[in-house]
């Protein structure tokens, strides 16, 4: 099963830029797919945080913004702060083997 | 505003079945606005889709479960169901559902998970 690959880990200061990278393919992202992106605080179900490659929900801050491009996609996080530490997660749409919805390897960010 | 609750049986034993429901208050699951779905995650692991269901009665699945997996609407109850049949300790795992959100005018590729509910752990062991 297709999956996509994120670092497994990113850590900043507080106030500091951090980006996450979700890497697909062919039969995904790069066939056009919207790339989404969660958020999961530690214990607690994940949360949407960017859908549609770009768009936050209401009551996202706008320090999270997200880009694509070709085959992958980028989360980024400006004034980090310590309530940003969480597992973040890319999801995307395979058209391979039947269709499947597919998510990234997850990358957990840590604020030293 | 739309709320999603897991219920279910929290220790199940191999080779049964993983029988759990996802209660929806807030909206109606009768609506062509939302696919309904199932994502669990392993201990310590990432997310993975197992499948989803339209108000229309039409169900996708994950094409690595879809021998084992059934889900289903009870449009009189509002809520919706998960069958996992012939469990493993592999299927192990935080059970969630969400409310996939449909992109007007584009086909299931891309929908997203827009609201989730707060997930139930199941065990599978003897």
């Amino acid at each position: 099963q297709s999956v996509l690959t994120q670092p497994p880990s990113v850590s900043g200061a507080p106030g500091q830029r951090v980006t996450i990278s979700c890497t697909g393919g062919s039969s995904n992202i790069g066939a056009g797919y919207d790339v989404h992106w969660y958020q999961q605080l530690p214990g607690t179900a994940p949360k949407l945080l960017i859908y549609g490659d770009t768009n936050r929900p209401s009551g996202v801050p706008d320090r999270f913004s997200a880009s694509k491009s070709a085959t992958s996609a980028s989360l980024a996080i400006t004034g980090l702060q310590a309530e940003d530490e969480a597992d973040y997660y890319c999801q995307s749409y395979d058209n391979s083997l039947g269709g499947c919805y597919i998510f990234g390897t997850g990358t957990k960010v840590t604020v030293v | 505003q739309l709320q999603l609750q897991e219920s279910g049986p929290g220790l199940v034993k191999p080779s049964e079945t993983l029988s759990l429901i996802c209660s929806v208050s807030g909206d109606s699951i009768n609506r062509n606005s939302f696919y309904w779905g199932w994502i669990r995650q392993p201990p310590g692991k990432g997310l993975e889709w197992i499948g989803s269901v339209f108000y229309s009665f039409s169900t996708y699945y994950n094409p690595s479960l879809k021998s084992r997996v059934t889900i289903s609407l009870d449009t009189s109850k509002n809520r919706f169901s998960l069958r996992l049949t012939s469990v493993t300790a592999a299927d192990t795992a935080v059970y969630y559902c969400a409310t996939l959100y449909v992109k007007p005018g584009y086909n299931i590729g891309y929908n997203y998970m827009g609201v989730w509910g707060k997930g139930t752990t199941v065990t599978v062991s003897s």
